[in-house]
Order: C-alpha cells, then sequence, then structure tokens
C-alpha cells in the first residue's frame, strides 16, 4: 500500500532563517506531489503541485520554493523565513490518472518567531 | 470560481446518520465534489468523491442533486471517532481542490 512521510511533525523557526521541509511517497511510481499550506480554522491553500521529476508549478507568489529531486520526494524550501510563513503544511500525493484523489501526510505545524 | 458552502459546525448523535450539506451553485459541468474530512492537527482524510450520480464506498455516501447545485455526504452510523472538519471542495481541473472553512461535525454520546 500507498504511504506518505513528513517531517518534522512540528518546527519553531526565527525569521529570516532557512527552511525546508521533506516528503517523501512510498509504495508508487511517478506520483502527483502537492505542497498545501492550512491556516488556522481555514481551508487549504495549494502552493506548488509537480507531474514529475525537476517539474515544478507554482499557484501562490511568496517567498517559498519547491524541488522535486527524485521520484517520490518533494521538498519545500525558503531562504528567508517571514511570520507569514507561519502556519501548518501538508504534502499530498495523487496519481496521475484524472480526478485521482489526493492523499494527504500529517502535516508540518511550522511557527515563525 | 466555484466554491462551496457549508454550515459553520452540526451536532449528531452517536449511531445515527450524519446528513452534512454543501452547496456549489457555481460548479461547472465537468468539475467533480470531494469530501475530505479532518482531525484536529492530522493531514485531511479522502472520504469520497463524484459528478453526477450518487456514489457510496466504505465511509459513506454521496448524494448530488439534479441541477449539481448541492450535495450531500451521509454517514449512515456515526461514532465518536467521527467527530471531526468536513470539507466539500469542488476540484477544478486536475491539480486545484478549491477549500473551504468547512463544517465542524460533533457526535455526541
Amino acid at each position: 500500500s500507498q504511504t506518505i512521510h513528513q517531517w518534522p511533525a512540528t518546527l519553531v523557526q526565527p525569521v529570516g532563517s532557512p527552511l525546508s521541509l521533506e516528503c517523501t511517497v512510498e509504495g508508487t511510481s511517478n506520483p502527483n506531489l502537492y505542497w498545501y499550506r492550512q491556516a488556522a480554522g481555514r481551508g487549504l491553500q495549494l502552493l506548488f503541485y509537480s507531474v514529475g521529476i525537476g517539474q515544478i508549478s507554482s499557484e501562490v507568489p511568496q517567498n517559498l520554493s519547491a524541488s522535486r529531486p527524485q521520484d517520490r520526494q518533494f521538498i519545500l524550501s525558503s531562504k528567508k523565513l517571514l511570520l507569514s510563513d507561519s502556519g501548518f503544511y501538508l504534502c499530498a500525493w495523487s496519481t496521475g490518472a484524472r480526478n485521482s484523489p489526493l492523499h494527504f501526510g500529517n502535516g508540518t505545524r511550522l511557527t515563525v518567531t | 470560481d466555484a466554491k462551496t458552502t457549508q454550515p459553520t459546525s452540526m451536532d449528531c448523535a452517536e449511531g445515527r446518520a450524519a446528513n452534512l450539506p454543501c452547496n456549489h451553485s457555481t460548479i461547472s459541468g465537468n468539475e467533480y465534489v470531494y469530501w475530505y474530512r479532518q482531525i484536529h492537527s492530522q493531514g485531511p482524510q479522502y472520504i469520497i468523491h463524484g459528478l453526477k450520480n450518487n456514489e457510496t464506498n466504505e465511509m459513506a455516501s454521496l448524494i448530488i442533486t439534479e441541477d449539481r447545485k448541492s450535495s450531500t455526504l451521509i454517514l449512515p452510523h456515526a461514532t465518536l471517532r467521527d467527530t471531526a472538519v468536513y470539507y466539500c471542495i469542488v476540484r477544478r481541473g486536475n491539480y486545484q481542490l478549491i477549500w473551504g472553512a468547512g463544517t465542524k461535525l460533533i457526535i455526541k454520546p
């Protein structure tokens, strides 16, 4: 069966520091991968998605970037964190089939101080 | 953009059917309706999705009106573990899910 791993689960970082969040998927090949952010009490906002290695689409201009160095690895990064980057970051995967459901990891709660 | 409207919160007695409504009056003809739920501090869990026919799986049933402007998620026998925030979502294209604020469902013993 397929599994998705995100780490760390929680992170506290000072303003101006760099960020690297990692997500890996097991049990499937060539998945679509996604990064979402969720503000407190709100729905999810799509940040990036990827349909293959090195292919990244950005949905919202921001202080963050994403990379996909391997087929089942997706990384969310920032060079300098802002206070507004605080939130709950979720990685998800789906198959390439149209309208296949997304399956989410358990997220990283990031607090920028 | 198609978006959804849900009640902010609902209660349901344990063992009864929980019926969660959703309005999506601006949905386009090829946009699917998805339901997810999220237990506090966890990632959203996929429940079910549909286009225009009613759907059923081991977790729930999805009833979509004929005009597709609204839908209802039915949890047939709610348990305390079904307490969560339930999101009704319209899928635009293959990559974009339009999320609202969801319904907080509380199952009471």
